[in-house]
């Protein structure tokens, strides 16, 4: 079946630090791929997607291009804030079903 | 703002009791979704519903089951609970449809439930 498949965390960096965090899955078809950030107590909220194939999403200065080739979808940011403290989680939707597969998530922890 | 409601954010309960757990959405979304947020294991799915009274499985339904009445409130019932229950719950809400604008799931803060 469809699977994400995330770096384990947590990451730790410093404030400014370059960040990737990555993302790779296995699906038939051509899903659409997505990521969410879960702030310290509160639920998920969507960062990014992208629909189809060398689609790049971008938020909030984070970004990830939907690479069909090495089925990844690696999350990045040029320099992260302290607020960007939280987990991010990798998710795929494959054509024809309705529901969404998660990765494990990935804790980031940025220090000042 | 479009919202998603869990009534409670934590809940205490006892072996064996029967737990509900209710989700509120007011964006007429299709479909809901319970999921359960576990360390190391991610968000897995319980059970959703693509319509009232319509349900599926997820991948972890064992010990759960589901109630939507009415489209805009989905209920997640334990039971008998047991200790091996104790989670962050999750609900969610998507539109139907195959479309690049479908997908996306809009999330609730979650219930904490302990089950001792």
């Amino acid at each position: 079946g469809d699977s994400v498949t995330q770096m384990e965390g947590p990451v730790t960096l410093s404030e400014e630090a370059f960040l990737t965090i990555n993302c790779t899955y296995t699906a038939t078809g051509y899903p659409s791929l997505f990521w969410y950030v879960q702030y310290p107590g509160e639920g998920l909220q969507l960062l990014l997607k992208a629909t189809k194939a060398d689609d790049k999403g971008s938020n909030k200065g984070f970004e990830a291009t939907y690479r069909k080739e090495t089925t990844s979808f690696h999350l990045e940011k040029g320099s992260v804030q302290v607020s960007d403290s939280a987990v991010y989680f990798c998710a795929l939707k494959n054509t024809g079903f309705q529901k969404l597969v998660f990765g494990t998530g990935t804790r980031l922890l940025v220090s000042p | 703002d479009v919202k998603v409601t869990q009534s409670s954010r934590y809940l205490v309960k006892r072996t064996g009791e029967k737990v509900f757990l209710e989700c509120v959405q007011d964006m007429d979304h299709e479909n809901m979704f319970w999921y359960r947020q576990d360390p190391g294991l991610g968000l897995r799915l319980i059970y959703f519903s693509y319509d009232v009274k319509m349900k599926e499985k997820g991948d972890i339904p064992e010990g759960y089951s589901v109630s939507r009445e009415k489209k805009e409130r989905f209920s997640l019932i334990l039971e008998s609970a047991s200790t091996n229950q104790t989670s962050m719950y999750l609900c969610a809400s998507s539109l139907l449809g195959q479309g690049a604008n479908t997908g996306e799931l809009f999330f609730g803060e979650g219930s904490r439930l302990t089950v001792l």
